[in-house]
């Protein structure tokens, strides 16, 4: 059954460092997000992509963040300068069209020191 | 933002009962709703979905229920099975984008 793939499954670095999670999405589909959940709380909407650009975007998601699609499979959300409250869950999420289903990974856990 | 909450945070049920998890939105213009199921350090798991032009839709052991009068939605699970415990959320799309809100979550317990 595909899947969405997302590495590494948790990352610790440094308050400042930038990070870059990736995600592998299933390979038909041709909507792509980022998802986020602070532990204990609600999944929250960062960005959507979609024919190469992002299509919408939360408040969340602002000059710090960035995503890319930098070949046919994969699709990155970096965070530059990292704050302590960006330690979260990510969830990479891929659909094969809008407004339909998205498929989750599993998950990257940011802990930020 | 939008609102998508949940009556009740936390629901116990004995193993092979029924069980109902609501949830409550705010934006008549939603169309789209998904329930999501989350186990301890997985993703969301896609469960069942329904568009606003409808207001029941059936899966396997599975049944949402939509009320566009009241804005409410209901994940019902039949014969629930240990392997039901989780975090179940509800999620909205407003028809407008790709984006969806989420409500913060039921955590469900199946009892043996």
């Amino acid at each position: 059954e595909p899947e969405v793939t997302q590495t590494p499954s948790h990352q610790v670095t440094q308050m400042g460092q930038e990070v870059i999670l990736r995600c592998v999405p299933i390979s038909n589909h041709l909507y792509f997000y980022w998802y986020r959940q602070i532990l204990g709380q609600k999944v929250e909407f960062l960005v959507s992509f979609y024919n190469n650009e992002i299509s919408e975007k939360s408040e969340i998601f602002d000059d710090q963040f960035s995503v890319e699609r930098p070949d046919g499979s994969n699709f990155t959300l970096k965070i530059r300068s990292t704050k302590l409250e960006d330690s979260a869950m990510y969830f990479c999420a891929s659909s094969g069209s809008g407004n339909t289903e998205a498929f989750f990974g599993q998950g990257t856990r940011l802990t930020v020191v | 933002g939008e609102s998508v909450g949940l009556h009740l945070p936390t629901l116990s049920v004995q193993e092979g009962d029924n069980s109902i998890i609501n949830c409550a939105y705010s934006n008549s213009a939603s169309d789209y709703f998904i329930w999501y199921k989350q186990e301890s350090g997985k993703g969301p798991q896609f469960i069942i979905d329904i568009r606003s032009n409808m207001d029941k839709r059936q899966g396997q052991r599975v049944t949402v229920l939509l009320n566009k009068t009241v804005k409410h939605l209901s994940l019902q699970i039949a014969a629930t099975q240990p392997g039901d415990s989780a975090v179940y959320f509800c999620a909205e799309n407003l028809g407008t984008g790709n984006q969806f809100y989420f409500g913060t979550g039921t955590s469900l317990t199946v009892i043996p």
